[in-house]
């Protein structure tokens, strides 16, 4: 399965503390891909990284990727409990056979005590 | 500008009967996925229409179907159902599908099957 791993599974914080999540991925990829999902709601997207890219910032987000080690961070700062929500990453990867558009990962359950 | 809009949000159906579930993408939008998500199965890419064609599928049985109108509206189709098709099915749209484009993802359809 190309199936992103994320890691953790689950984690809790305090409001005003950094949650940080990673993904890992098996194969080479064009882009990768963060999204949050509120309670069995529809996903946000957050932020697209390309496979050329090391570093990118979207307001209190931001999200590293290393295709070396084929592993993506996001580190939310200064997190509020709105924060409180999955994540998943997505990846678009190369050389697919199925036509598959994205890849999505297992999800981090972040939940954020006020 | 109007999101992506799934209808109906929550489907009761008995096993074997068959279901429609819709989608209307945002305007302009010619890509449509759809998604399946599950506890188990996590998020499963089930297929793409793009100017009414479908451009790309997942690994899903034939009884799962779909189509996509002149108005890039779409519609999937799932005949005889089973108990494991109980599921959230997300409907995302995106300007054209292609590498490194954004896709925005409606609230989702919850289908219970009993």
């Amino acid at each position: 399965s190309q199936q992103g791993e994320e890691d953790p599974q689950a984690l809790s914080i305090q409001e005003g503390e950094n949650a940080t999540m990673n993904c890992s991925y098996k194969t080479s990829i064009n882009n990768l891909q963060w999204y949050r999902q509120n309670s069995g709601r529809g996903l946000v997207h957050l932020i697209l990284i390309r496979s050329n890219e090391r570093e990118k910032h979207s307001g209190r987000l931001r999200v590293t990727l290393d295709t070396s080690k084929k592993s993506s961070s996001l580190l939310i700062t200064a997190s509020r409990a709105a924060d409180t929500a999955s994540y998943f990453c997505a990846t678009d990867w190369i050389g697919k056979s199925s036509g598959d558009k994205l890849t999505f990962g297992t999800g981090t359950r972040l939940a954020v005590r006020p | 500008k109007a999101g992506v809009t799934q209808t109906p949000r929550y489907l009761i159906k008995t096993r074997g009967q068959q279901v429609t579930l819709s989608c209307s993408p945002i305007s302009g939008h010619r890509s449509v996925s759809w998604y399946q998500q599950t506890p188990g199965q996590g998020l499963q890419f089930l297929f793409e229409y793009f100017s009414e064609t479908q451009r790309n599928k997942g690994n899903f049985p034939g009884r799962f179907s779909g189509r996509q109108f002149s108005n890039s509206r779409s519609e999937m189709n799932v005949s005889t159902l089973e108990l494991g098709d109980s599921a959230l099915y997300l409907c995302a749209s995106s300007l054209w599908g292609g590498r490194d484009t954004e896709a925005f993802f409606g609230q989702g359809t919850r289908l219970t099957v009993v």
